[in-house]
């Protein structure tokens, strides 16, 4: 079955600091990837997403490239911000019109001024 | 004007009670699906409907019975409540011929067993 393995949490890092957090996936055919991010007390919204091989997802700053060859989507972000604390999901899902989608467990990012 | 609301957004309850949980989006969505998160984050799914037709029933107690009235509106229903069952509950949406995998979460109902 479809699974997705994230880096334990949590992280703590400084303001400006550069921000990796690593995903990686175990799925059937050719699933699509996601991030979604947790903000305190709210629910999961889509940060970015990539749905083929080699594909960039990119939004507020934040990128992610899905390669095939190592089954990854890491998430990267070159100068965090305090403001981007919060709880990371990648996910994927490989049923192209019935969207279920498997999450990691989430890492928690704290930043920190 | 929120696109996924849940009422309520926390409840606390005694063990063996029933309660539910109701969900509507204003999106425009024919799939609604409800999750679950555990105290570590950790987000599991329990049901899809699609256009009113269950289409994911992970495995889950049957004491948990969705409901789906019309294809904005997603309900849970919770028999006979168990310690188990406190966790944060979120309500999704998503539009099947849209953009794959995109989902629309509401703001979660945190649920209390004492």
């Amino acid at each position: 079955g479809n699974s997705v393995t994230q880096m334990e949490g949590p992280v703590t890092l400084s303001e400006e600091a550069f921000l990796t957090i690593n995903c990686t996936y175990t799925a059937t055919g050719y699933p699509s990837l996601f991030w979604y991010v947790q903000y305190p007390g709210e629910g999961l919204q889509l940060l970015l997403k990539a749905t083929k091989a080699d594909d960039k997802g990119s939004n507020k700053g934040f990128e992610a490239t899905y390669r095939k060859e190592t089954t990854s989507f890491h998430l990267e972000k070159g100068s965090v911000q305090v403001s981007d604390s919060a709880v990371y999901f990648c996910a994927l899902t490989s049923n192209f019109g019935n969207e279920k989608l498997t999450f990691g467990t989430g890492t928690r990012l704290t930043i920190i001024p | 004007d929120t696109a996924v609301s849940q009422t309520p957004k926390y409840l606390v309850t005694q063990m063996g009670n029933d309660k539910s949980i109701k969900c509507e989006q204003n999106l425009g969505h024919d799939t609604m699906y409800w999750y679950k998160q555990d105290s570590k984050k950790f987000l599991k799914i329990m049901f899809s409907y699609n256009n009113k037709e269950l289409i994911i029933n992970e495995t889950v107690p049957n004491r948990f019975s969705p409901k789906s009235p019309d294809k904005a509106h997603l309900n849970l229903h919770i028999n006979s409540l168990e310690l188990g069952d406190s966790a944060v509950y979120f309500c999704a949406s998503s539009l099947t011929s849209g953009k794959n995998g995109e989902l629309f979460f509401g703001e979660g109902s945190r649920l209390t067993v004492l």
